[in-house]
């Protein structure tokens, strides 16, 4: 079974710009869960969705922003961006909603994203 | 609320030398515990988990976990440690609709 997959690996933005990653979760997989990983701050969530809604919700600015295909696919989009959004996003799927749950979730490689 | 305490960020071990990796945690309802690896320039991947029963959980790579309510902790133990397990461990805890992470412990295994 192919595992998690986030396209690009790596990226390259100058502030202000907005950038939109996106996440391919495991095959049968309906949950899509999304976090920033910095030094300075560990994991943090962002976001997890379900079935296409959003089912739970970190604290972020309204800048962060994502949604879910109908095939479970993902993308978060980020606006306007700020040197502090620099980070490895990540993205991970269950098969039920892992916010809560007792569901292992997946984690696909990652999306390295660098603010200038 | 709900935290996650992993009090070290860096723990070095000789190779073949046992670990323990510390993780602490506070919620107000029930929790379910997990510990999740990270090699370098990959994702996370799930090492084992504590959902109910036997308070000692073994997971894959000879790493075992032991949940104590009364404490509140879920440390992590490896009787002989590999070069192969240099990697950063992060502690989890998943509540009532929240999920946390705590900050993550770098595992230094040194020949």
């Amino acid at each position: 079974k192919a595992g998690v997959t986030q396209t690009p690996r790596y990226l390259i933005k100058t502030r202000g710009q907005q950038v939109t990653l996106s996440c391919s979760p495991i095959s049968g997989h309906r949950s899509v869960s999304w976090y920033q990983q910095t030094p300075g701050q560990g994991l943090q969530f962002l976001f997890e969705y379900f079935s296409e809604t959003q089912r739970n919700k970190g604290n972020f600015p309204g800048r962060f922003s994502g949604r879910q295909f109908s095939n479970s696919r993902s993308e978060m989009n980020v606006s306007t961006l700020e040197l502090g959004d620099s980070a490895l996003y990540l993205c991970a799927s269950s098969f039920t909603i892992s916010s809560g749950g007792t569901d292992t979730q997946y984690f696909g490689p990652g999306t390295r994203l660098t603010v200038l | 609320a709900q935290s996650v305490t992993q009090l070290d960020s860096q723990v070095p071990v000789f190779e073949e030398a046992p670990v323990e990796l510390r993780c602490n945690y506070s919620s107000s309802v029930s929790v379910y515990l997990f510990w999740y690896v990270q090699y370098p320039n990959q994702g996370l991947q799930l090492l084992l988990k504590y959902l109910s029963g036997s308070t000692l959980v073994k997971g894959i790579n000879g790493f075992e976990a032991e949940f104590n309510k009364s404490q509140t902790s879920f440390h992590l133990r490896k009787p002989s440690v590999h070069i192969s397990d240099t990697a950063e461990y992060f502690c989890a805890v998943t509540g009532y609709q929240k999920v946390t992470f705590g900050t993550g412990t770098k595992l230094q295994v040194i020949p």
